[in-house]
């Protein structure tokens, strides 16, 4: 039971470059989530999905898009890398919306 | 505008004291509270959570107590162990939504 990996866990990207970051939870959990984290900042929600086909925004959403076609996957989408968007991902996935979250390890992301 | 406070980025703490970690919180619709540990390079592990109709729940040597009226939430560690440091994160959730909304974060060093 491997529970929520995420790839890769470090890249660097060049203003403008696409990439998707990738999810996948073995728990069979309903609700998954792509947070971020800045410099002595708590984690911010970017998106979730509550199911797969279902998807949502959450408090910073905008340069992002997600997508879930199965229960495992959340993979989330950069189209046009900006400096801003330099931060540590972390997915993380949960049985219900008010059940403990269970995180990745995080994906270090870095915008020159 | 952040909804979590934690207002003490850092906390040290002598091994087999109390350590106190203290978080505010502005909307009165939460309804849900968690807390989560996270060591360097790692995603947040769920520690502890309490419901609001709840003032304390006790897991082990950790508590956390919840006061309404101050939108008010303290976590509780008692005897501190130096594999307790790490930085602790609280975070709220209001019904009916399924975003969890985190504090920035307190770096607790438990010092041997």
């Amino acid at each position: 039971n491997a529970g929520v990996t995420q790839t890769p866990k470090f890249r660097i990207l060049k203003i403008g470059q696409s990439m998707t970051l990738q999810c996948t939870q073995d728990m069979n959990h309903n609700y998954m989530y792509w947070y971020r984290q800045d410099p002595g900042m708590g984690l911010k929600l970017i998106y979730y999905s509550v199911g797969a086909g279902i998807t949502d925004k959450g408090e910073v959403p905008n340069g992002y898009n997600v997508s879930r076609s199965t229960t495992e996957d959340f993979p989330l989408r950069l189209e046009l890398a900006a400096p801003s968007q330099t931060s540590v991902y972390f997915c993380a996935s949960s049985r219900g919306g008010k059940e403990t979250q269970y995180f990745g390890p995080g994906t270090r992301l870095l915008v020159l | 505008d952040q909804q979590v406070k934690q207002n003490s980025p850092s906390l040290s703490v002598q091994e087999g004291r109390i350590s106190i970690l203290n978080c505010d919180y502005t909307n009165s619709m939460f309804d849900y509270f968690l807390w989560y540990k996270k060591y360097p390079a790692e995603g947040p592990t769920f520690l502890i959570s309490i419901s609001s109709i709840k003032d304390k729940n006790e897991d082990g040597r950790f508590t956390v107590f919840l006061n309404k009226s101050a939108k008010h939430l303290s976590l509780h560690i008692v005897p501190s162990q130096p594999g307790d440091s790490a930085v602790y994160f609280c975070a709220a959730s209001a019904l009916p939504g399924n975003q969890f909304y985190f504090g920035t974060g307190t770096s607790l060093t438990v010092i041997p």
